[in-house]
C-alpha cells in the first residue's frame, strides 16, 4: 500500500488565520481525501480531491472554507481558511486504491493536530 | 438513525481473552467493509478488509460480515497489551467514499 508523508503533525493557530497541510503519497494515486476527525468522534469525509479538476466537497464543507489543491498525481493541499475554535480537529489525508482498485479511501496518513486558539 | 452506529466502549479485557467488536449499519448498498485500527495520536491503520458476506481471517483477527441482518464483527483472540486502541468499523458502497462508526476503545491489561 502507498506510504502517505503529512505535514504539519501539529500546530496552534490563531483564530481567523489559515493553516495550510500537505500530504505527500509515495506512489501516483487517482484520488485523494481529506477527512476530519473532531475529539470524540469518528472520521467525516470533507472532500475528495482528484488531479486536474475541482474537489468534490461534501455536505457541510465548502471550498471558500477548505480550499484543496492537486497539482499532480502524488501530492495535495487542504487549506483550513479563517479558522476558529471549532476547527480544532484532526485532518487526515487518505488515498484510495489497494486490491480492488476502488476509489473508497484505504491508506491514511497519520494526521495533523490543528488547535485553534 | 445514523448510518453506521458503533459501541464506543471503553472496553477493557485481560491479556489472552478474545474480543469481539460489532458495528450495524442501515444502508443495504454498503458492499465494502473495513476495520481499522488507530493508536493515540496515529491515523487510521487498515486491519482488515471484506468484500460483500462472509468471513475473513488473519493471523489473531477474524472479520465477519452478515449482510442479511446488517451487522459486522471483528473478533480479536488471544489479545495482547498491544492491541490497545482505537478500533473503528467503515463501509462504503461501490465508488463511494468510506463511512466510518465513532470506534471503539480497547485496552489490554497485562
Amino acid at each position: 500500500s502507498a506510504v502517505i508523508s503529512q505535514k504539519p503533525s501539529r500546530d496552534i493557530c490563531q483564530r481567523g488565520t489559515s493553516l495550510t497541510i500537505q500530504c505527500q503519497v509515495d506512489s501516483q494515486v487517482t484520488m485523494m481525501f481529506w477527512y476530519r476527525q473532531q475529539p470524540g468522534q469518528s472520521l467525516t469525509l470533507i472532500a475528495t480531491a482528484n488531479q486536474g479538476s475541482e474537489a468534490t466537497y461534501e455536505s457541510g464543507f465548502v471550498i471558500d472554507k477548505f480550499p484543496i489543491s492537486r497539482p499532480n498525481l502524488t501530492f495535495s493541499t487542504l487549506t483550513v481558511s479563517n479558522m476558529s475554535p471549532e476547527d480544532s480537529s484532526i485532518y487526515l489525508c487518505s488515498v484510495g486504491g489497494g486490491q480492488t482498485r476502488i476509489n473508497y479511501g484505504y491508506t491514511f496518513g497519520s494526521g495533523t493536530r490543528l488547535t485553534v486558539v | 438513525q445514523k448510518e453506521v452506529e458503533q459501541d464506543p466502549g471503553p472496553l477493557s479485557v485481560p491479556e489472552g481473552a478474545i474480543v469481539s467488536l460489532n458495528c450495524t449499519y442501515s444502508n443495504s448498498a454498503f458492499q465494502y467493509f473495513m476495520w481499522y485500527r488507530q493508536y493515540s495520536r496515529k491515523g487510521p491503520e487498515l486491519l482488515m478488509y471484506t468484500y460483500s458476506s462472509g468471513n475473513k481471517e488473519d493471523g489473531r483477527f477474524t472479520a465477519q460480515v452478515d449482510k442479511s441482518s446488517k451487522y459486522i464483527s471483528l473478533f480479536i483472540r488471544d489479545s495482547q497489551p498491544s492491541d490497545s486502541a482505537t478500533y473503528l468499523c467503515a463501509m462504503s458502497a461501490l465508488g463511494t467514499a468510506l463511512i466510518f462508526g465513532k470506534g471503539t476503545t480497547l485496552s489490554v491489561s497485562s
